[in-house]
């Protein structure tokens, strides 16, 4: 498998725009996370999807982020508008759930996103 | 919510051994170990359940306390390629997914 596709890898943006972040699980995957990391925040959890429902948005910053998991294997993550504060390294990663609980999670290389 | 790591940072020469704690104020069910080398992403080291079991692959190892609500990682004879920063990442909760978060992680520099 070729692990967690995210794309774009990079992009920059202008304050204002509308960003589209896209992400591909791994096969079989039940389970994805979006999360942002920066330097000042660390690794924050946006949002995850079980069985491509949202379980849990409560670390959505504001209105402005939302995110969709429209089938098993793609996933998006969109601002709008983009601010400067949203520059931001996007990781998507996907895991496997057994029975219960989370297990280990595999991650994308991350969008690394610049709002100026 | 978010779990308390320390120390914040720490430097090694290679082949010397160090420890990383991780602890909340809230009962834990799993404690998940992550390593994330700069520029890349996260790897998954390993997953502690509660009830105090050790797990371990090669020199690293890690103990989960559910009743001190602490997990430690630990690194033996330490590598080069040990460098990095460690996330602890725990679980808390009765129901299912509820409340996973990242501690704020621990900056790892072993030198030659």
């Amino acid at each position: 498998d070729a692990g967690v596709i995210q794309s774009p890898r990079h992009e920059v943006t202008e304050m204002g725009q509308e960003v589209t972040l896209r992400c591909k699980p791994i096969s079989g995957h039940n389970s994805l996370f979006w999360y942002r990391q920066t330097m000042m925040r660390g690794l924050e959890l946006l949002i995850y999807f079980n069985n491509n429902v949202p379980i849990d948005d409560s670390g959505m910053p504001e209105d402005r982020f939302s995110a969709k998991m429209p089938n098993a294997s793609f996933s998006t993550l969109k601002i709008q508008p983009s601010e400067p504060r949203d520059s931001a390294v996007y990781f998507c990663a996907s895991s496997s759930q057994g029975s219960d609980r989370y297990t280990e999670a595999f991650f994308g290389q991350g969008t690394r996103l610049t709002v100026v | 919510q978010q779990p308390v790591q320390s120390p914040q940072a720490v430097i090694l020469r290679e082949g010397e051994d160090a420890v990383i704690n991780c602890s909340s104020s809230k009962a834990l069910y799993s404690v998940h170990w992550y390593r994330q080398k700069h520029g890349e992403a996260p790897v998954f080291l390993m997953i502690l359940l509660k009830g105090g079991e050790q797990k371990g692959h090669d020199k690293i190892s890690a103990s989960f306390n559910e009743k001190k609500q602490q997990s430690s990682l630990y690194l033996t004879a330490s590598q080069l390629s040990y460098s990095g920063t460690y996330f602890c990442g725990t679980e808390k909760g009765d129901n299912y997914g509820q409340n996973f978060v990242f501690g704020p992680g621990t900056r790892l520099s072993v030198l030659p």
